[in-house]
């Protein structure tokens, strides 16, 4: 049974073309939410991490919000150099476990 | 701090071989953890370690698979004996507390053919 589901599974934007990504999750009793992004080759890079519902955190052109049942990744006016896969990850109530989602794939052409 | 370090980079091993994969965390982080990621299965955590005690090996696949941590700065990965199926990207990651956010490697892409 998946844990978290993202969508959509790859994204093509123009550069300056804003849109979101999605996170939904099951777990009940979330202790956090986190988001990675993974470029080819690397490990996950942490971006932001979110605990209540309501919350929001931003870093440069992206933005997470979270709501009871998903979180939203906003990418204001992208560059190229946002294509990247973006993960999403849910702590439940059990300490130091993280599940996954499957990313979205995000390229950003010129 | 140069962040976590896994080594080797790449492995390439034929089946039926041991394979040992080999991190080091980032100094001060309590925990530990073992992720493995394919395009099948997405990012899965294998295994994670509190100040050097294993917690949760639920995600451990197969007695094929071992993992240790000796000392707060060393920990392994095993698979004997190694197979096909086995081929991924083995990525270690550590954190300061269990629920902060956690600081992965670069990952030990693994073959076995």
């Amino acid at each position: 049974e998946d844990q978290v589901t993202q969508s959509p599974e790859a994204l093509r934007l123009q550069e300056g073309e804003s849109s979101s990504l999605n996170c939904s999750y099951t777990v009940s009793g979330l202790r956090g939410l986190f988001w990675y992004r993974q470029d080819p080759g690397k490990g996950p890079e942490f971006l932001f991490t979110l605990y209540s519902a309501g919350e929001e955190k931003e870093k440069e052109r992206l933005k997470a919000t979270l709501t009871k049942k998903e979180s939203f990744l906003h990418i204001t006016a992208p560059k190229p150099e946002d294509s990247a896969t973006y993960l999403c990850a849910v702590q439940p109530p059990t300490l130091g476990r993280l599940y996954f989602g499957r990313g979205t794939q995000l390229t950003v052409w010129p | 701090d140069a962040g976590v370090i896994q080594s080797p980079r790449h492995e390439v091993t034929e089946m039926g071989q041991e394979v040992t994969l080999r991190c080091k965390p980032i100094s001060g982080h309590d925990y530990l953890f073992w992720y493995r990621q394919t395009m099948m299965r997405g990012l899965e955590l294998l295994i994670y370690f509190n100040n050097n005690v294993p917690i949760d090996d639920s995600g451990m696949p197969e007695d094929r698979f071992s993992a240790k941590m000796p000392n707060a700065s060393f920990s392994t990965l095993k698979i004997q004996p190694s197979e096909p199926r086995d081929s991924a990207v083995y990525f270690c990651a550590s954190s300061p507390t269990a629920n902060t956010e956690a600081f992965f490697g670069q990952g030990t892409r693994l073959t076995v053919v």
